[in-house]
């Protein structure tokens, strides 16, 4: 079975850039988070969706980070523009039926310059 | 508010050796305890989970028994392996259906 499924897996880009990561959860999961992870900060949860809608964002750092969920199969989180200090690896992780069980993705390492 | 705190890596062991990984928590009520882990390259993977006091989370020659005297949840294995080397994530959920608080994670390394 296919896990979850993120691109691209490395990405390196120049401050002011748009910024977009892709996630293809696992078919069938009604759950799908965005995580950040860093040395200083951890891993951290940026936003989650719940039958596609948005539920909590407040872990999203700022204005210049955004999300969506157009249909169960597809999610974007996109950073416009972008920073330094957002150089980080995100994680997308899909669920059924809640936080618990989690199935992460294999990350997006984001560079940028 | 919640928290997580586990002990400090790298952790460098010898094929065959005693794990023991520790994780205390903060939490109000009584939360549920999970294990994740992470191998080199990959997203995090549900290792174990312990939904109340005493119970234990075993999987993979793993345990975790969920200690609220001690506020812990502490990780062991009897005999790791080379393949065992990852990231080991100790992660708490509060029982009113929050989101997981993550610890800081402890890096494993096994030599053959």
């Amino acid at each position: 079975d296919a896990g979850v499924i993120q691109s691209p897996r490395h990405e390196v880009t120049e401050m002011g850039q748009e910024v977009t990561l892709r996630c293809k959860p696992i078919s069938g999961h009604d759950y799908l988070f965005w995580y950040r992870q860093t040395m200083m900060r951890g891993l951290e949860l940026l936003i989650y969706f719940n039958n596609n809608v948005p539920i909590d964002d407040s872990g999203m750092p700022e204005d210049r980070f955004s999300a969506k969920m157009p249909n169960a199969s597809f999610s974007t989180l996109k950073i416009q523009p972008s920073e330094p200090r957002d150089s980080a690896v995100y994680f997308c992780a899909s669920s059924l039926g809640g936080f618990e069980t989690q199935y992460f993705g294999p990350g997006t390492r984001l560079l940028v310059l | 508010g919640d928290s997580v705190t586990q002990m400090e890596g790298p952790v460098t062991l010898s094929e065959e050796a005693f794990l023991t990984i520790n994780c205390t928590y903060t939490a109000t009520g009584y939360p549920s305890l999970f294990w994740y882990v992470q191998y080199p390259g990959e997203g995090l993977q549900l290792l174990l989970k312990a939904t109340k006091a005493d119970d234990k989370g075993s999987n993979k020659g793993f345990e975790a028994t969920y200690r609220k005297e001690t506020t812990s949840f502490h990780l062991e294995k009897g005999s790791v392996q080379v393949s065992d080397s990852a990231v080991y994530f100790c992660a708490l959920r509060n029982n009113q259906g929050g989101k997981l608080i993550f610890g800081q994670g402890t890096e494993l390394s096994v030599k053959p």
